[in-house]
């Protein structure tokens, strides 16, 4: 298996430009999972899926982060409009069921808003 | 609601001295217990986890950590660490809430010295 693709793998931009992250879990896995981390504030869960619905997205930042899952085998997270604290490495992750909880993490996208 | 602590936010050794990282959880209920270790500049690798049995969990490239239930801890340990073990431990937990959701802590830089 590829396990987790994520891209793309580095991304910079200028603020106040929409930003989308995609990311395709390893197949057969139902849980989905996008993180943010940043010297400051760690690793953050920002929202997971179960069965490509949103169950929890209490970590979203504020309303110019949102997330989607339109199939299993696809995920965006999209940031608009972008701001310099936005800037961070966006990892998403996906795992099977919850009998394991154990989490794959893709390579991770580094953002740079300037 | 679960939260995770590493008590270490640096660690500097030498090669060869032995490691232990520390990792408190609050969660009074059934836990499942993860190490997930972050090599400089790639995605997180789980090192080892424990959901059930001996306390006493062995995981990859020599690491083993110990369940203590009373003291709500999981410490990691390696007996004699190399330089290529410098990366960033984070510690994780998830309760028997069923959701898939891992509580990470604020992860551990442990830097080796050659």
């Amino acid at each position: 298996d590829a396990g987790v693709i994520q891209s793309p793998r580095h991304e910079v931009t200028e603020m106040g430009q929409e930003v989308t992250l995609r990311c395709k879990p390893i197949s057969g896995h139902d849980y989905l999972f996008w993180y943010r981390q940043t010297m400051m504030r760690g690793l953050e869960l920002l929202i997971y899926f179960n069965n490509n619905v949103p169950i929890d997205d209490s970590g979203m930042p504020e309303d110019r982060f949102s997330a989607k899952m339109p199939n299993a085998s696809f995920s965006t997270l999209k940031i608009q409009p972008s701001e310099p604290r936005d800037s961070a490495v966006y990892f998403c992750a996906s795992s099977f069921g919850t009998a394991t909880y154990e989490q794959y993490f893709g390579p991770g996208t580094r953002l740079t808003v300037t | 609601a679960q939260s995770v602590s590493q008590h270490n936010h640096h660690v500097i050794l030498s090669e060869a001295a032995s490691l232990e990282l520390g990792c408190n959880y609050s969660y009074g209920g059934t836990v499942n217990l993860f190490w997930y270790v972050q090599y400089p500049g790639q995605h997180l690798q789980l090192l080892l986890k424990y959901f059930s049995g001996d306390p006493l969990v062995k995981g990859i490239k020599g690491f083993e950590a110990e369940f203590i239930k009373s003291k709500f801890s999981f410490n990691l340990r390696k007996p004699s660490v190399q330089w290529s073990d410098t990366a960033e431990y984070f510690c994780a937990v998830n309760g028997s809430s069923n959701t898939g959701k891992l509580i990470f802590g604020q992860g551990t830089t442990l830097q080796v010295k050659p």
